[in-house]
């Protein structure tokens, strides 16, 4: 069925980097959403995605709708332990809006 | 403080010992959806509901029912369940638009034995 990968699968950064993580699909997506799951807690919305080309920032995350509608990018800037966590993307099938589907995550390690 | 919740946090059982997980949202929302997180394969959607009395199969529905008597609740039941149902699960909400974003609760951890 349609899936969703994210690159890379696992990160160890020092505090204070800068991350690069990535989503790609198939399949055409007309929503990118991008999700933070803290240990022990459900995912929360990060950043939402609505148009090709389309970058949008929430403080030191930025994220960016690729223009082939395939695929998605998140940045964090200057990375602090709070930071740690796995990293979602999802978005509701362009066939279906009622199946919103998600990537295996991106995990997230930031060493102090 | 608007919030899904769901509960138990955590449930032990036995394979064949009937279960429901329930969950409950303050919002108003009229989609509702759970998922099961499994290791390395992210969030798998299980069943979904657009509205009141209205439910689909997600991607793995296979052992699990739901019902939507009410806006606000979408239990999850397990009839019978098997250990390959161990897992986390989450119920997610949003308004009824196609790209609204979920609003997701805080898990329960089944583990069946």
């Amino acid at each position: 069925g349609q899936q969703l990968n994210q690159s890379p699968q696992s990160m160890f950064i020092q505090e204070g980097e800068d991350v690069s993580m990535n989503c790609t699909s198939s399949s055409i997506f007309n929503t990118w959403l991008w999700y933070k799951q803290d240990p022990g807690e459900g995912p929360v919305l990060l950043i939402a995605l609505y148009k090709a080309g389309e970058l949008t920032s929430n403080g030191r995350l930025t994220a960016q709708f690729g223009i082939t509608r395939k695929d998605s990018f998140l940045n964090i800037s200057a990375s602090i332990p709070s930071d740690v966590g796995i990293y979602f993307c999802a978005g509701p099938l362009e066939t279906s809006y009622d199946k919103v589907i998600f990537g295996p995550g991106t995990s997230l390690s930031v060493i102090p | 403080e608007a919030q899904v919740t769901q509960n138990p946090r955590y449930l032990i059982t036995v394979t064949g010992k009937k279960l429901t997980v329930t969950c409950s949202q303050n919002m108003n929302h009229e989609y509702m959806s759970w998922y099961r997180q499994d290791p390395g394969l992210g969030l798998r959607q299980i069943y979904y509901s657009m509205n009141v009395e209205v439910t689909d199969k997600g991607d793995v529905p296979e052992g699990y029912k739901v019902s939507r008597k009410e806006k606000r609740n979408f239990p999850l039941i397990l009839e019978s369940p098997s250990p390959n149902q161990t897992s986390l699960y989450f119920c997610a909400s949003r308004r009824g638009q196609g790209n609204s974003p979920l609003h997701f609760g805080n898990g329960t951890r089944l583990t069946v034995t």
